[in-house]
């Protein structure tokens, strides 16, 4: 799996859009970028993946650059249950069967009142 | 929908005693797995089981066996536990798709100490 770079950590004020990046400048063409996140304490949880093309979903936004090199998960309005750490995964997929996910270290978002 | 259900919620240990993690899913994930994280880290692979059946190492599988009893249920064990086993153990869940991967549900966690 393509390695990826995150800032370690980020501050974003309540009801802004939060915008985290990450490089994963040795992605190859079948490899995926997903975005988890984690709460204090909790399982991490799923929020969006891509291929090339920007996707939305309910929860967040994924931009991807045309190079794929990197990418940026978009929050639309922030809020103080956003607060987590947040991991980039390139991955590609397995084949017969799913491997498992890469995490690295991430990055802490914290949403200021 | 109960999804990942992982027991115990707690346990500590004393160094050389022996425990299973149980994990339970009722998506009918095809495949399940078990991770560790330590303080400050981001979690890492024990095992994995990409199928009813089949069993294989992840990134840190020295000191760990797991079971995968049926579909449902995939079963971490430590034989001897040592001091370095402390953590917060997670398992999860997905069923990989004709293209991609799809999302992978996780636990609450396991928090184990040995002492």
């Amino acid at each position: 799996d393509a390695k990826t770079t995150q800032p370690t950590s980020m501050d974003c004020a309540e009801g802004r859009a939060a915008n985290l990046p990450c490089n994963h400048s040795t992605i190859s063409g079948n490899e995926y970028v997903y975005w988890y996140r984690q709460i204090h304490s909790q399982g991490p949880q799923y929020i969006i993946h891509g291929l090339k093309n920007n996707e939305t979903n309910e929860m967040a936004s994924l931009i991807i650059t045309e190079d794929r090199k990197s990418s940026t998960l978009i929050l639309p309005h922030a809020t103080l249950r956003d607060t987590a750490v947040y991991y980039c995964i390139v991955r590609a997929y397995s084949g017969g069967g799913a491997d498992g996910l890469t995490f690295g270290k991430g990055t802490h978002l914290i949403i200021q009142p | 929908n109960a999804g990942v259900t992982q027991t115990p919620k707690f346990q500590v240990l004393k160094t050389g005693q022996s425990m299973t993690l149980q994990c339970a899913q009722d998506m009918n994930h095809n495949s399940m797995y078990w991770y560790r994280q330590d303080p400050g880290m981001g979690l890492r692979l024990i095992y994995y089981s990409a199928s009813e059946g089949t069993t294989d190492k992840g990134e840190v599988p020295n000191g760990y066996n797991v079971s995968r009893l049926n579909k449902r249920e995939f079963s971490l064990r430590l034989e001897s536990a040592a001091p370095s086993q402390t953590s917060v153990y997670f398992c999860a869940s997905s069923d990989p798709p004709g293209v991609g991967i799809t999302e992978a549900f996780f636990g609450q966690g396991t928090r184990l100490t040995v002492v």
